[in-house]
């Protein structure tokens, strides 16, 4: 039972436009969320992450929004470069210090 | 570069071998985490320590075990390797672990590439 699902595992996009990765979670108790990117055979690194008391959560070019009621999640990157090319995996937890859940990735490439 | 170090970070070895992953975790950071992401499959919570103690566990084989040292650093073995256990190994740590405080972020290691023959 998959309880954080990226439904879209690829996602391509010129460079300069806006890229809007997607992440639909099952589980209430889910009160954190994270996204991370990460390159072949390395580890994931850390972007940006949003709690369940905010609905929106900027860092520079990466905006995550939280939509509670639908259990829905995105990460919106303004403007796209071919640097942002990785794959993308959301993560929830239900606690600080318990574990993460990760959805099945995306893979965006931003074309030049 | 996250803080958190693992080593080795390629590991080739033959079925029913064992083995022994490590884990530093940032300075400070008293939680430390195991994941496992297989070819077929997502990143899966392996395993977690908190200053010493185990504090959670996911699917872990009971082929599978680990522990932290005094000093935070974390081992994670593995024995009776199957073919089906080749995979990249993840640590990841955070500064507290405490359940009653905000969420926090996971702080993750480059990884260990396993290969079992």
């Amino acid at each position: 039972d998959q309880q954080v699902k990226q439904n879209s595992p690829s996602l391509s996009v010129q460079e300069g436009r806006i890229s809007i990765l997607n992440c639909d979670y099952t589980n209430s108790m889910f009160d954190y969320f994270l996204w991370y990117k990460k390159y072949p055979a390395e580890g994931p690194t850390f972007l940006i992450s949003i709690s369940s008391i905010k609905d929106k959560n900027e860092d520079g070019r990466f905006t995550v929004f939280l939509n509670k009621s639908a259990k829905h999640l995105s990460l919106h990157i303004v403007p796209s470069q071919p640097g942002d090319s990785a794959v993308y995996f959301c993560a929830a937890s239900d606690g600080a210090g318990n574990m993460l859940t990760f959805g099945g990735g995306t893979r965006l490439m931003v074309k030049p | 570069d996250s803080g958190v170090t693992q080593t080795p970070k390629h590991l080739i070895t033959a079925t029913g071998q064992r083995v022994t992953l490590r884990c530093s975790p940032r300075s400070g950071d008293l939680s430390v985490y195991w994941y496992q992401q297989s070819l077929d499959q997502g990143l899966q919570f392996l395993i977690q320590y908190y200053n010493g103690e185990e504090r959670a566990k996911g699917n872990i084989l009971e082929r599978f075990s680990a522990q932290q040292f005094p000093d935070l650093h974390s081992e994670l073995n593995l024995s009776s390797l199957e073919l089906g256990d080749s995979a990249l190994y993840f640590c990841a740590s955070s500064p507290v672990g405490r359940r009653d405080t905000p969420g926090e972020t996971q702080y993750f290691g480059p990884g260990t590439r396993l290969l079992v023959l």
